[in-house]
């Protein structure tokens, strides 16, 4: 079975770029996070959809990022313009319903914004 | 708030046990859980351990509860060379399907 499957693994862009970020959950999964990790801490949640819903994202700065996961699977996060506290590694998860709530999270792409 | 928080480095000479410490700050917290990162890769679900249980046992892995103190602990036996990366502590939020992650464990296994 398919993990989470993120592109790219890397990207480096100037200030004030936009950039996209897509993801891939597991099939079948219907809930899907984004998380943002800083250098040096662990990921901090920035959206949750369940299925085609953004049921929590309270954490993503709106002025900036954006989110959409169309048809309840893929998703993407962009981020338009790009500044240089931006730089971090963005990690998807997914997870099915269930008490447990085990998610499973992609490699993550990594964006240097210069 | 919720808060959980780690060590941050751990060295063990291969072949000793290796004990990762977390502790938490919300009681209602209903999963704990332990992930493994390698560098340049995602977060791999190691364990998981409900509230209700003291202690959960997986091969090499033994994970303690203690849930008056709100500290998790994880025990990997019989380290290897292999084991070497950073351990992040978990809790699922009360009531809602959110993480809040400590800063990651970093752990150095040498000969």
């Amino acid at each position: 079975e398919a993990g989470v499957v993120q592109s790219p693994r890397y990207k480096i862009i100037e200030k004030k770029q936009p950039v996209a970020f897509w993801c891939n959950p597991i099939s079948g999964h219907n809930t899907l996070y984004w998380y943002l990790q800083n250098l040096g801490q662990g990921p901090e949640l920035l959206i949750r959809y369940e299925n085609e819903e953004a049921v929590d994202d309270s954490q993503l700065p709106k002025d900036r990022f954006s989110a959409e996961r169309l048809k309840g699977v893929d998703s993407t996060l962009k981020i338009q313009p790009a500044e240089l506290g931006d730089s971090a590694v963005y990690l998807c998860a997914s997870s099915l319903d269930g008490t447990e709530n085990i998610q499973y999270f992609g490699a993550g792409t990594r964006l240097s914004v210069l | 708030g919720e808060d959980v928080e780690q060590s941050l480095f751990l060295s063990v000479r291969e072949g000793d046990s290796s004990v990762i410490n977390c502790t938490y700050t919300d009681s209602s917290s209903t999963y704990l859980y332990w992930y493994k990162q390698e560098p340049g890769a995602g977060l791999q679900l190691l364990t998981y351990i409900f509230s209700n249980m003291d202690m959960k046992q997986d091969q090499r892995l033994t994970v303690l509860l203690n849930k008056k103190d709100k500290h998790l602990s994880l025990r990997i036996a019989d380290t290897q060379t292999g084991d070497s990366a950073i351990y992040f502590c978990a809790e699922r939020s009360g009531g809602y399907n959110k993480l809040i992650f400590g800063a990651g464990t970093r752990l150095a296994v040498h000969p």
